[in-house]
């Protein structure tokens, strides 16, 4: 049973440039959340995408967009990349919440092991 | 106040100890906890649920006080592997749907 997976692993761009990084749920996930990671903070949620749309978001600018493909990966898109765009891009899959009835499962998201972007 | 507050640390311990971890949350609506785990450089990677008063899981325990907003992580006997930072989790309703809102993370070193 495959996990979560992102790519690529590692980034390094200048400022100003535009980046797209990738994330494959877990399989039997429909729903994808992107959280970015600044060193020593907790993850901040950016947003969550289901059937192809983005349904909830984050405070993060427009220069942050994203995409969900019918076979439920996901990209993040950040544009006009700024310095403090740096930090650990996190994707996380989990059910969609009105379909999965068992509390127990439901909001439980699993993690990728992230993409970590540099900008200089 | 912020959404989820966490006691940063770092909290240094021997191994064999107990320490306790508090996180509390602002908003009454939610219904779901969870602690995660993150190692340095890595993912944050499930821990433990709570979605009642408590739950065990040999040597972690986590309670929660709705009352109080409270959540709290116990870990007993601890080892030199429990070393790593331990996220507290609330989701958050917005909608009808649920976004993750992380804690700041309390660091934990366990030592010989």
């Amino acid at each position: 049973d495959a996990g979560v997976t992102q790519s690529p692993t590692h980034l390094i761009k200048t400022r100003g440039q535009q980046v797209t990084l990738r994330c494959s749920p877990k399989s039997g996930h429909d729903t994808v959340s992107w959280y970015q990671q600044a060193l020593g903070q907790g993850p901040q949620f950016i947003f969550q995408y289901y059937e192809e749309e983005e349904r909830q978001r984050g405070n993060f600018p427009d220069r942050f967009s994203g995409h969900q493909f019918p076979n439920y990966s996901s990209e993040l898109n950040v544009n006009a990349l700024l310095l403090g765009d740096s930090a650990l891009y996190l994707c996380a899959s989990s059910f969609d919440l009105k379909r999965e009835r068992q509390r127990a499962l439901r909001d439980t998201q699993y993690f990728g092991p992230g993409t970590r972007l540099t900008v200089l | 106040r912020k959404e989820v507050e966490q006691d940063p640390g770092p909290f240094n311990v021997p191994e064999g100890a107990t320490v306790a971890f508090n996180c509390t949350y602002s908003n009454s609506a939610s219904q779901s906890f969870f602690w995660y785990r993150q190692d340095c450089r890595k993912e944050p990677k499930l821990l433990m649920s709570v979605y009642s008063s408590g739950n065990e899981d040999g040597r972690f325990t986590a309670q929660l006080n709705r009352a109080s907003q409270y959540i709290s992580l116990l870990i007993r006997d601890s080892k030199l592997s429990d070393s790593a930072t331990y996220l507290c989790v609330v989701p958050w309703p917005s909608g009808g749907y649920n976004k993750l809102i992380f804690g700041a993370g309390t660091r934990l070193a366990v030592h010989p």
